[in-house]
Protein backbone atom coordinates (compact mmCIF):
# COMPACT_ATOMS: atom_id res chain seq x y z
CA UNK A 1 0.00 0.00 0.00
CA UNK A 2 1.07 3.25 -0.66
CA UNK A 3 2.80 5.36 2.52
CA UNK A 4 2.85 8.59 0.94
CA UNK A 5 -0.39 10.80 -0.27
CA UNK A 6 0.27 13.66 -1.96
CA UNK A 7 -1.93 16.88 -2.06
CA UNK A 8 -3.09 18.36 -3.99
CA UNK A 9 -3.33 15.95 -6.95
CA UNK A 10 -2.80 18.64 -9.91
CA UNK A 11 -1.83 22.22 -9.30
CA UNK A 12 -2.34 24.88 -12.29
CA UNK A 13 -0.39 28.49 -11.24
CA UNK A 14 0.98 31.46 -13.29
CA UNK A 15 4.76 31.67 -13.19
CA UNK A 16 6.38 33.82 -10.56
CA UNK A 17 3.89 32.74 -8.35
CA UNK A 18 4.55 29.91 -5.42
CA UNK A 19 3.23 26.18 -5.83
CA UNK A 20 2.82 24.27 -2.39
CA UNK A 21 2.79 20.26 -2.36
CA UNK A 22 1.42 18.60 0.88
CA UNK A 23 2.50 14.87 1.44
CA UNK A 24 0.83 12.93 4.61
CA UNK A 25 2.58 9.30 5.47
CA UNK A 26 1.32 6.11 7.79
CA UNK A 27 4.36 5.14 9.68
CA UNK A 28 7.52 6.38 11.51
CA UNK A 29 10.53 7.31 8.84
CA UNK A 30 14.24 7.65 8.66
CA UNK A 31 14.23 10.38 5.85
CA UNK A 32 11.58 11.78 3.30
CA UNK A 33 12.69 12.60 -0.18
CA UNK A 34 10.73 14.38 -3.21
CA UNK A 35 11.04 13.75 -6.56
CA UNK A 36 10.79 15.88 -9.89
CA UNK A 37 9.17 13.71 -12.91
CA UNK A 38 8.80 15.02 -16.47
CA UNK A 39 6.38 13.56 -18.60
CA UNK A 40 7.20 9.96 -19.02
CA UNK A 41 10.95 10.29 -18.28
CA UNK A 42 12.52 9.48 -14.86
CA UNK A 43 12.76 10.30 -11.39
CA UNK A 44 15.16 13.04 -10.27
CA UNK A 45 16.08 13.65 -6.86
CA UNK A 46 15.29 17.12 -5.22
CA UNK A 47 15.63 17.22 -1.92
CA UNK A 48 16.33 14.92 1.20
CA UNK A 49 14.82 15.54 4.67
CA UNK A 50 15.81 13.60 7.85
CA UNK A 51 12.90 12.60 10.72
CA UNK A 52 15.14 15.04 13.16
CA UNK A 53 15.07 18.13 10.67
CA UNK A 54 12.22 20.68 10.51
CA UNK A 55 12.93 22.52 7.53
CA UNK A 56 15.48 22.47 4.96
CA UNK A 57 16.40 24.73 1.75
CA UNK A 58 17.55 24.26 -1.33
CA UNK A 59 17.67 26.76 -4.32
CA UNK A 60 14.25 27.88 -4.63
CA UNK A 61 12.65 24.69 -3.13
CA UNK A 62 11.94 25.03 0.45
CA UNK A 63 10.81 21.51 2.74
CA UNK A 64 9.03 21.32 6.01
CA UNK A 65 8.85 17.65 7.73
CA UNK A 66 6.11 17.71 10.86
CA UNK A 67 6.52 14.16 12.58
CA UNK A 68 3.66 15.03 14.98
CA UNK A 69 1.44 14.87 12.25
CA UNK A 70 3.09 12.90 9.35
CA UNK A 71 3.34 15.10 7.22
CA UNK A 72 5.55 17.48 4.65
CA UNK A 73 5.51 20.26 2.25
CA UNK A 74 7.11 21.24 -0.85
CA UNK A 75 7.38 25.03 -2.17
CA UNK A 76 8.45 26.22 -5.29
CA UNK A 77 9.00 29.72 -4.89
CA UNK A 78 9.05 31.75 -8.22
CA UNK A 79 7.91 29.28 -10.15
CA UNK A 80 8.96 28.84 -13.75
CA UNK A 81 7.00 27.11 -16.83
CA UNK A 82 9.78 25.14 -16.57
CA UNK A 83 8.60 23.72 -13.24
CA UNK A 84 5.84 21.81 -14.66
CA UNK A 85 6.20 18.13 -13.79
CA UNK A 86 5.14 15.65 -11.53
CA UNK A 87 6.59 16.30 -7.81
CA UNK A 88 6.49 13.12 -5.76
CA UNK A 89 7.26 12.21 -2.00
CA UNK A 90 9.27 9.00 -0.86
CA UNK A 91 9.84 7.79 2.50
CA UNK A 92 12.41 5.49 3.50
CA UNK A 93 10.81 3.73 6.60
CA UNK A 94 13.63 1.81 7.30
CA UNK A 95 15.04 3.69 10.65
CA UNK A 96 17.95 2.52 12.35
CA UNK A 97 18.72 -0.87 9.48
CA UNK A 98 21.14 1.14 7.67
CA UNK A 99 19.02 0.43 4.02
CA UNK A 100 17.05 2.40 2.40
CA UNK A 101 13.77 1.36 0.30
CA UNK A 102 11.88 3.97 -0.43
CA UNK A 103 8.07 4.03 -0.80
CA UNK A 104 6.50 6.69 -3.40
CA UNK A 105 3.28 8.99 -3.16
CA UNK A 106 1.25 8.69 -5.90
CA UNK A 107 2.52 12.30 -6.77
CA UNK A 108 0.70 16.18 -7.85
CA UNK A 109 0.88 17.57 -10.97
CA UNK A 110 2.49 20.83 -11.37
CA UNK A 111 1.20 22.78 -14.27
CA UNK A 112 3.25 26.21 -14.42
CA UNK A 113 1.47 28.22 -17.19
CA UNK A 114 3.97 31.29 -18.79
CA UNK B 1 26.22 9.00 -21.19
CA UNK B 2 23.16 8.17 -18.87
CA UNK B 3 24.40 6.83 -15.17
CA UNK B 4 21.46 4.14 -15.26
CA UNK B 5 20.90 2.85 -18.98
CA UNK B 6 17.00 0.67 -18.97
CA UNK B 7 17.04 -1.54 -21.71
CA UNK B 8 14.59 -1.78 -24.23
CA UNK B 9 12.39 1.41 -23.65
CA UNK B 10 9.78 0.59 -25.46
CA UNK B 11 8.37 -3.01 -25.90
CA UNK B 12 5.06 -3.98 -26.85
CA UNK B 13 4.45 -8.10 -26.40
CA UNK B 14 1.55 -10.27 -26.13
CA UNK B 15 0.04 -12.39 -23.51
CA UNK B 16 2.11 -15.39 -22.28
CA UNK B 17 5.24 -14.59 -23.64
CA UNK B 18 8.52 -13.69 -21.64
CA UNK B 19 10.18 -10.67 -21.16
CA UNK B 20 13.27 -9.61 -19.67
CA UNK B 21 13.71 -5.67 -19.02
CA UNK B 22 17.33 -4.83 -18.48
CA UNK B 23 19.29 -2.48 -16.46
CA UNK B 24 23.06 -1.41 -16.00
CA UNK B 25 24.49 1.55 -14.03
CA UNK B 26 27.79 3.13 -13.92
CA UNK B 27 27.44 4.98 -10.96
CA UNK B 28 29.52 1.96 -8.69
CA UNK B 29 26.26 1.92 -6.44
CA UNK B 30 25.94 -1.51 -4.17
CA UNK B 31 21.92 -0.79 -4.38
CA UNK B 32 19.44 -1.71 -6.96
CA UNK B 33 16.05 -1.36 -7.41
CA UNK B 34 12.92 -2.00 -9.59
CA UNK B 35 9.60 0.15 -9.42
CA UNK B 36 6.50 -0.37 -11.42
CA UNK B 37 4.45 3.11 -12.26
CA UNK B 38 1.04 3.35 -13.28
CA UNK B 39 -1.13 6.40 -13.75
CA UNK B 40 -3.00 7.39 -10.23
CA UNK B 41 -0.83 4.96 -8.59
CA UNK B 42 2.66 6.54 -8.28
CA UNK B 43 5.95 3.94 -8.17
CA UNK B 44 5.41 0.58 -6.26
CA UNK B 45 8.76 -1.51 -5.12
CA UNK B 46 8.92 -4.82 -7.20
CA UNK B 47 11.94 -6.35 -6.30
CA UNK B 48 15.26 -4.65 -5.02
CA UNK B 49 18.64 -5.97 -4.05
CA UNK B 50 21.64 -4.34 -1.85
CA UNK B 51 24.52 -6.33 -3.11
CA UNK B 52 24.78 -9.15 -5.83
CA UNK B 53 23.95 -12.05 -3.41
CA UNK B 54 21.23 -10.10 -1.89
CA UNK B 55 17.69 -10.48 -3.55
CA UNK B 56 14.42 -8.73 -1.75
CA UNK B 57 10.75 -8.79 -2.48
CA UNK B 58 9.04 -5.38 -2.93
CA UNK B 59 5.37 -5.06 -2.50
CA UNK B 60 4.16 -6.39 -5.94
CA UNK B 61 7.18 -9.07 -6.52
CA UNK B 62 4.06 -11.45 -8.50
CA UNK B 63 4.71 -12.19 -11.76
CA UNK B 64 8.10 -10.93 -11.53
CA UNK B 65 11.67 -12.06 -11.29
CA UNK B 66 15.09 -10.73 -10.96
CA UNK B 67 18.43 -11.65 -11.26
CA UNK B 68 21.07 -9.54 -10.39
CA UNK B 69 24.41 -10.84 -12.33
CA UNK B 70 26.89 -8.48 -11.53
CA UNK B 71 27.28 -5.02 -9.34
CA UNK B 72 26.20 -3.21 -12.39
CA UNK B 73 23.48 -5.17 -13.74
CA UNK B 74 20.00 -6.13 -12.36
CA UNK B 75 17.01 -7.46 -15.12
CA UNK B 76 13.40 -7.45 -14.30
CA UNK B 77 11.57 -10.88 -15.74
CA UNK B 78 8.18 -11.66 -16.49
CA UNK B 79 7.70 -15.40 -17.68
CA UNK B 80 4.64 -14.92 -18.98
CA UNK B 81 3.28 -11.71 -19.36
CA UNK B 82 -0.08 -10.66 -18.58
CA UNK B 83 -2.28 -7.16 -19.88
CA UNK B 84 -2.09 -6.13 -16.33
CA UNK B 85 1.35 -6.03 -16.63
CA UNK B 86 1.08 -2.80 -18.78
CA UNK B 87 3.24 -0.12 -17.34
CA UNK B 88 6.15 2.03 -17.08
CA UNK B 89 9.54 0.41 -15.29
CA UNK B 90 11.99 2.04 -13.63
CA UNK B 91 15.46 1.21 -12.38
CA UNK B 92 17.23 3.08 -9.61
CA UNK B 93 20.54 2.56 -8.16
CA UNK B 94 21.26 3.58 -4.65
CA UNK B 95 24.41 4.02 -2.42
CA UNK B 96 24.28 2.75 1.41
CA UNK B 97 24.21 5.96 3.85
CA UNK B 98 22.95 8.65 1.29
CA UNK B 99 19.17 7.98 0.87
CA UNK B 100 18.65 9.28 -2.45
CA UNK B 101 17.93 7.16 -5.78
CA UNK B 102 18.96 7.60 -9.09
CA UNK B 103 16.72 6.68 -11.97
CA UNK B 104 16.66 5.33 -15.40
CA UNK B 105 14.71 6.62 -18.18
CA UNK B 106 11.92 3.96 -17.85
CA UNK B 107 11.07 0.57 -19.72
CA UNK B 108 7.44 1.42 -21.22
CA UNK B 109 5.73 -2.16 -21.38
CA UNK B 110 2.50 -3.14 -22.90
CA UNK B 111 1.04 -6.29 -22.73
CA UNK B 112 -1.31 -7.14 -25.23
Amino acid sequence: SQQGEEDPQALSIQEGENATMNCSYKTSINNLQWYRQNSGRGLVHLILIRSNEREKHSGRLRVTLDTSKKSSSLLITASRAADTASYFCATDASLNTGFQKLVFGTGTRLLVSP
Amino acid sequence: DADVTQTPRNRITKTGKRIMLECSQTKGHDRMYWYRQDPGLGLRLIYYSFDVKDINKGEISDGYSVSRQAQAKFSLSLESAIPNQTALYFCATGRQGTGELFFGEGSRLTVL
